[in-house]
């Protein structure tokens, strides 16, 4: 069985500029949860999407946003980036509670 | 509202001496329970997960944990640590089904021969 797959897998992007991460889940799989990794803040929840609706987010500015597709891929974008958003991306698909991660996306804003 | 404290941001050990790492977390009902470890730059690989039943669980990788109800604790445990166990441990829990999973902060694990 294929495991969650995170594209693209490093990613440099200019302050201002807008980016979309892409998440596939584990067939199967309905919830879709991202998370942002810092050295600073280490792992930090962002949201969770279940069968094409958002059930949870975390806290972050509305630049972050996501969505989920009928096929449960997910994508996540955030616009206006900033230096800070530089980290690695972590998507999770979950089923019956238990959570298994892809290998991430590394963004680097510059 | 659930959530997951790991009491030590960085932990140092020999190798092949045992290891314990601490975890409590909070939650109303009995929560679903796992350790995940992290290597650099990589995704979250779980190590191990308590569900329900016998509350001493093994793991991957020569790991196990107990689940202690009355200390709202999950410990992770390790009789003998490796050079390559050197890596970041976070405990997580949830309520099952399809929802949420909360991590703690994680725990940095160094391993000096």
């Amino acid at each position: 069985k294929a495991g969650v797959t995170q594209t693209p897998r490093y990613l440099i992007k200019t302050r201002g500029q807008q980016v979309t991460l892409s998440c596939s889940p584990i067939s199967g799989h309905r919830s879709v949860s991202w998370y942002q990794q810092t050295p600073g803040q280490g792992l930090q929840f962002l949201f969770e999407y279940f069968s094409e609706t958002q059930r949870n987010k975390g806290n972050f500015p509305g630049r972050f946003s996501g969505r989920q597709f009928s096929n449960s891929r997910s994508e996540m974008n955030v616009s206006t980036l900033e230096l800070g958003d530089s980290a690695l991306y972590l998507c999770a698909s979950s089923l019956r509670g238990e959570a298994f991660f892809g290998q991430g996306t590394r963004l680097t804003v510059v | 509202a659930q959530s997951v404290t790991q009491p030590d941001i960085h932990i140092t050990v020999s190798e092949g001496a045992s290891l314990e790492l601490r975890c409590n977390y909070s939650y109303g009902a009995t929560p679903y329970l796992f350790w995940y470890v992290q290597s650099p730059g990589q995704g979250l690989q779980l190590l191990l997960k308590y569900f329900s039943g016998d509350t001493l669980v093994q793991g991957i990788k020569g790991f196990e944990a107990e689940f202690k109800r009355s200390q709202s604790s999950f410990n992770l445990r390790k009789p003998s640590v490796h050079w390559s166990d050197a890596a970041e441990y976070f405990c997580a829990v949830s309520s099952g089904g399809y929802q949420k999973v909360t991590f703690g902060t994680g725990t940095k694990l160094q391993v000096i021969p």
